[in-house]
């Protein structure tokens, strides 16, 4: 295992469920990130949170609803999406924002996300 | 803005043979860092190689070394002695260093190695 795991691995809602990814780091790290990967489009940054205290949320609709309890700790809490939200969701972790971030992420293996 | 661009969609290279795999990015920061993910299908998002902007030398890891040219804005990976592990869609991303240090991703260069 990675170091920073997301589970569910694959998740099938309809547009009317509510349901909740969930990542998970023992990295000591203090930022973690969602970003969400669609075919054939760079990776978009949704939500970071540093120190547990969201310090970016880059136009996300509010159908996803971040929540980060401690800094080990991260979800994304889905309502009522919509097929275009179908993609591959995934999880990263970093040392604090501000530090030494040229070390790079750790990435966890991803949520494949499939709305019908 | 900056921008990361893969003008790559996908490359094919045989076994043992190298490859080089490109990238041009956009930004007005002299001070930032370059890097080269990889992603197998396990979907899991792996480190390969960064660059810090303010060093000259190319860094290296083991097969994998990159051709950094801060006045062109490009940042090349080269593969030498190509394994079929390596087959996976390769990302390169730019770390701002300024505000938030986020990453920017290029679209990717899928990667086919031959037996």
């Amino acid at each position: 295992e990675t170091g920073v795991t997301q589970t569910p691995r694959h998740l099938v809602m309809g547009m009317t469920n509510k349901k909740s990814l969930k990542c998970e780091q023992h990295l000591g790290h203090n930022a973690m990130y969602w970003y969400k990967q669609s075919a054939k489009k760079p990776l978009e940054l949704m939500f970071v949170y540093n120190f547990k205290e969201q310090t970016e949320n880059n136009s996300v609709p509010s159908r996803f609803s971040p929540e980060c309890p401690n800094s080990s700790h991260l979800f994304l809490h889905l309502h009522t999406l919509q097929p275009e939200d179908s993609a591959l969701y995934l999880c990263a972790s970093s040392q604090p924002l501000g530090t030494t971030g040229g070390l790079g992420y750790t990435f966890g293996s991803g949520t494949r996300l499939t709305v019908v | 803005a900056q921008t990361v661009t893969q003008s790559q969609p996908e490359m094919s290279v045989q076994e043992a043979e190298t490859v080089t795999l490109s990238c041009t990015y956009d930004t007005s920061e002299s001070d930032y860092c370059l890097f080269w993910y990889k992603q197998p299908p396990s979907r899991q998002m792996i480190l390969v190689i960064r660059q810090e902007a303010y060093k000259q030398q190319n860094a290296t890891e083991n097969r994998f070394s990159v051709n950094f040219q801060k006045a062109a804005k490009s940042f090349s990976l080269k593969i030498s002695d190509s394994q079929l592990g390596d087959a996976a869609m390769y990302f390169c991303a730019y770390l701002t260093t300024s505000g938030t240090y986020k990453y920017i991703f290029g679209t990717g260069t899928r990667l086919k190695v031959l037996a």
